[in-house]
Formats: structure tokens, sequence, C-alpha cells
């Protein structure tokens, strides 16, 4: 199976400032991975498919980059909306995996 | 709109079964391949099942091989996980997701996911 992993596990930034999570994979996944925010109590909501194309309707603070093994998920510029844990996904060889997550918070 | 209901979920003593169910509306499901995945309390996400848009091939973890089975009713727009063989490992919040346009197969994005229900394994 594919390991992913993420850092940090998790950040405090203020508002306004710009977030970086970075995801590596085990082996290349070419381009084949996803992000998704998770709030509290609520499921998965995708932000980004395919490591930089933005899900419809997403602000687009949010961006993604990455290749091989490994990806960049920004906020350019955090908003108190965006309190979550963020999850990587890789899609390229099954099973499907997920990174553990970065939980993000307001200092 | 889309929208994906699970149910089912409850409270079962170890080596028990549940069968949990997701209604899914608002897209044409026997077009699409559908997936469960598990979130257990605190933990992050865990990829369970896959069934192709037909029923004709089924994929599970390791860690419910054997113990697991997905279905579809595409008459009813339902997918089932039933559960078998249950252990405390296996408590989690339940998710049923949607593959996003442009997915085929294992190359999949999920756009949609149900609310999750909730899995409890204890005596």
């Amino acid at each position: 199976d594919i390991q992913m992993t993420q850092s940090p596990s998790s950040l405090s930034a203020s508002v306004g400032d710009r977030v970086t999570i970075t995801c590596q994979a085990s082996q290349d996944i070419s381009n084949y991975l996803n992000w998704y925010q998770q709030k509290p109590g609520k499921a998965p909501k995708l932000l980004i498919y395919d490591a930089s194309n933005l899900e419809t309707g997403v602000p687009s603070r949010f961006s993604g980059s990455g290749s091989g093994t490994d990806f960049t998920f920004t906020i350019s510029s955090l908003q108190p909306e965006d309190i979550a844990t963020y999850y990587c996904q890789q899609y390229d060889n099954p099973p499907i995996t997920f990174g553990p997550g970065t939980k993000v918070d307001i200092k | 709109q889309v929208q994906l209901v699970e149910s089912g979920g409850g409270v079962v003593q170890p080596g028990g079964s549940l069968r949990l169910s997701c209604a899914a509306s608002g897209f044409t499901f026997s077009s699409y391949g559908m997936h469960w995945v598990r979130q257990a309390p605190g933990k992050g996400l865990e990829w369970v099942a896959f069934i192709r848009y037909d029923g004709s091939n089924k994929y599970y973890a390791d860690s419910v091989k054997g113990r697991f089975t997905i279905s579809r009713d595409n008459s009813k727009n339902t997918l089932y996980l039933q559960m078998n063989s249950l252990r405390a490992e296996d408590t989690a919040v339940y998710y049923c997701a949607k593959p996003g346009a442009g997915s085929h197969g294992w190359k999949v994005h999920f756009d949609y996911w149900g609310q999750g229900t909730l899995v409890t394994v204890s005596s």
C-alpha cells in the first residue's frame, strides 16, 4: 500500500496568514492526489483534485501543487472559517489511502 | 441536488453483525461506482470498500476483507455494507462517498459524502 505522510500535524496561524501543508507519498503517484477539508462533526469536503484543480465553488484562496511524491496545499490568506483538519488522499494505486491529517487553528 | 443518507449504525457486541445503508438521490446512481470510508473516533480517514457501478466487482481494505460485504440495489438507488464478525477496532463513523466527474474506476476524487453513521462495537 502507498503510505501518505503530512506535515505539520497541526499548526496555528493568524487570520490573513499564508498557510502551507505538505503531503508526501511513499512512491510516485503522478498527480493522483486530492485534498479535503473536514470540520468537526462533519463529512469531508473536496477542495482540490488531481493535485491542483480547484473544485467548483471552492474559494480561490485554496490551491494545490506538486507531482510524483511531494505535494503542497496552500491557503493564501487564512480565514476564520478555514479552521478544520485537512487530509490528502492518493488514488494512483489501490487501496486508496489518506494522509493522517493536519489540524489548522487560529492563533 | 446530490444527497447521500446513511443509516443502520448503532451499538453492537463484538462478533455481532450490522448492515449499513446509503440512500442516494440527485444523480444517476446506477452510473457510478460507490465507496465506503470510515473514521474511528478522533482518528483519520480509512477507505473501506468499493463497488463498481453495476456491482460486477467489489474491493475491500485488508482490515475488513472476509468480514464485510459491499452491495448495491440500483433499482432502489441504495448502497449497502454488511458487516459481520465486528471487532472493537471497527468502531467508527461510516461514510458513503460518490466519485466526482472525471473519476474512473480507482481514479477517484469524492465530491459528495453522506453525513455518516456511527457504529460502536462494545460489550
